[in-house]
């Protein structure tokens, strides 16, 4: 049982355009979210958060979107650069010392940024 | 973001072995050690979670037997792969979590493979 998705596995993208990556999960217990960017044979990088409180959160060229109602948020990067190109992966967690206090990873999103 | 560091980056052992991978986090105390094992082209699957001081939580359909984890200090854990098997080749990370941090920051990851 998947509790993070991320239906697309891969996305292509025009440098200097918006991309858009997103990410669905199921468990209502999830309080906080998370993006890392991930290069092959290296670790997760942390990129952006969210708490379940917002519903937007800035950092630079990327903002992250919470929609809670629909369990839904998404990745914006804006403008696209070819560096940007990488696995990108949700990842959700539970909130701190109750028993789901962990990272639940989605499955990733293949970001291909086009020059 | 904090500093986790892993160790080996790779590692080639014999069937049969036994190899430990190491966990630090370098600039807080991680109160909590989260450690995934990745297959190619798929997510980070969490194998274990382990707070300081206290019995490492497996993941349903991991051998706890097979995969010893340790977490003797605030910035160390460990993982040790016991009676390593060819099938037993992956990319294993591992990552740390501060007590009131809410982002996971992540090791470089350990290629082990088993010959």
């Amino acid at each position: 049982d998947q509790q993070v998705k991320q239906n697309s596995p891969s996305l292509s993208v025009q440098e200097g355009r918006i991309s858009i990556l997103n990410c669905d999960y199921t468990n209502s217990m999830f309080d906080y979210f998370l993006w890392y960017k991930k290069y092959p044979a290296e670790g997760p990088t942390f990129l952006i958060s969210i708490s379940s409180i917002k519903d937007k959160n800035e950092d630079g060229r990327f903002t992250v979107f919470l929609n809670k109602s629909a369990k839904h948020l998404s990745l914006h990067i804006v403008p696209s650069q070819p560096g940007d190109s990488a696995v990108y992966f949700c990842a959700a967690s539970a909130p701190l010392k109750t028993s789901y206090d962990k990272v639940i990873f989605g499955p990733g999103t293949s970001l291909s940024v086009i020059p | 973001g904090a500093v986790v560091s892993q160790h080996p980056s790779w590692v080639i052992c014999k069937s049969g072995t036994s190899v430990k991978i190491e966990c630090r986090s370098l600039d807080f105390q991680a109160t909590t050690m989260f450690w995934y094992r990745q297959f190619p082209k798929q997510s980070l699957m969490l194998m274990a979670t382990s707070n300081e001081g206290s019995k490492a939580t497996y993941e349903q359909g991991v051998e706890k037997d097979k995969f010893l984890i340790n977490h003797a200090s605030l910035t160390l854990s460990t993982l040790t792969v016991t009676s390593a098997h060819p099938e037993d080749s992956s990319f294993y990370i591992c990552s740390a979590r501060g007590s009131m941090n809410t982002e996971a920051f992540f090791g470089q990851g350990t290629r082990l493979t088993v010959v």
